[in-house]
């Protein structure tokens, strides 16, 4: 186990709400990622969040937006829900930047019906 | 054209073989990860490379840089390796994962 924890597990939403995820980062990482994985593609970077503060963006609308606390555990939000936002969302958490080793956590099934 | 690609997309093996699977990228990179997918979703990292090769275990993974291609070789292989094995580039230390699509390997005993 990575020591990345994600909540929650499962999730079934309906268009047009609105959904917080969150992930506890490994002890030590002061980095976490948010990536969006449809089923059978490759993870899409969301954004990154370094010392509370964001450090690089994906291709995703306004709408999907993060934040990183000060224990460095984050949320990812996705207001006004659209079907195709039905993925698997997965954090992981470094140490610093893209060329450290990144820990996954299980990820969050999210269903939008 | 994705920046990341593997082939085969999806491989069978009989337990014992050599398995290799293979990365190739369009783009300039400052590092290359392969990574681990079991069903259920949790991703495991595997290596993290920039240049020649690295062994942990059964695995190698190995890395071209004049040829932007990556491959990674499992050895004496068993059906507990039956996973998607995920290839990902950094560009720079502030740049995103661009991922490849994953291939599915199954390794029966």
């Amino acid at each position: 186990e990575t020591g990345v924890t994600q909540s929650p597990t499962h999730l079934i939403k309906t268009r047009g709400q609105q959904v917080t995820l969150r992930c506890s980062s490994q002890s030590g990482h002061n980095t976490v990622s948010w990536y969006q994985q449809a089923l059978g593609q490759g993870p899409q970077f969301i954004f990154q969040y370094y010392r509370e503060e964001e450090n690089g963006r994906g291709n995703f609308p306004p709408r999907f937006s993060g934040l990183q606390f000060p224990n460095y555990s984050s949320e990812l939000n996705v207001n006004a829900l659209e079907l195709d936002d039905s993925a698997l969302y997965l954090c992981a958490s470094s140490s610093g930047g893209f060329t450290d080793t990144q820990y996954f956590g299980p990820g969050t099934r999210l269903t939008v019906l | 054209k994705n920046e990341v690609e593997q082939s085969p997309q999806n491989l069978t093996a009989q337990e014992g073989e050599f398995i290799t699977i293979n990365c190739s990228y369009s783009v300039g990179i400052s590092a290359l990860h392969w990574l681990q997918q079991h069903p259920g979703g949790g991703i495991v990292s595997l290596f993290m490379l920039s240049s020649g090769k690295k062994k942990h275990g059964r695995l190698i993974a190995t890395i071209n840089i004049q040829e932007k291609h990556s491959s990674l070789h499992i050895t004496a292989s068993h059906p507990r390796d039956s996973a998607v094995y995920i290839c990902a580039v950094s560009r720079g230390a502030n740049s995103k994962l661009t991922f490849g699509k994953g291939i599915t390997l199954s390794v029966r005993p």
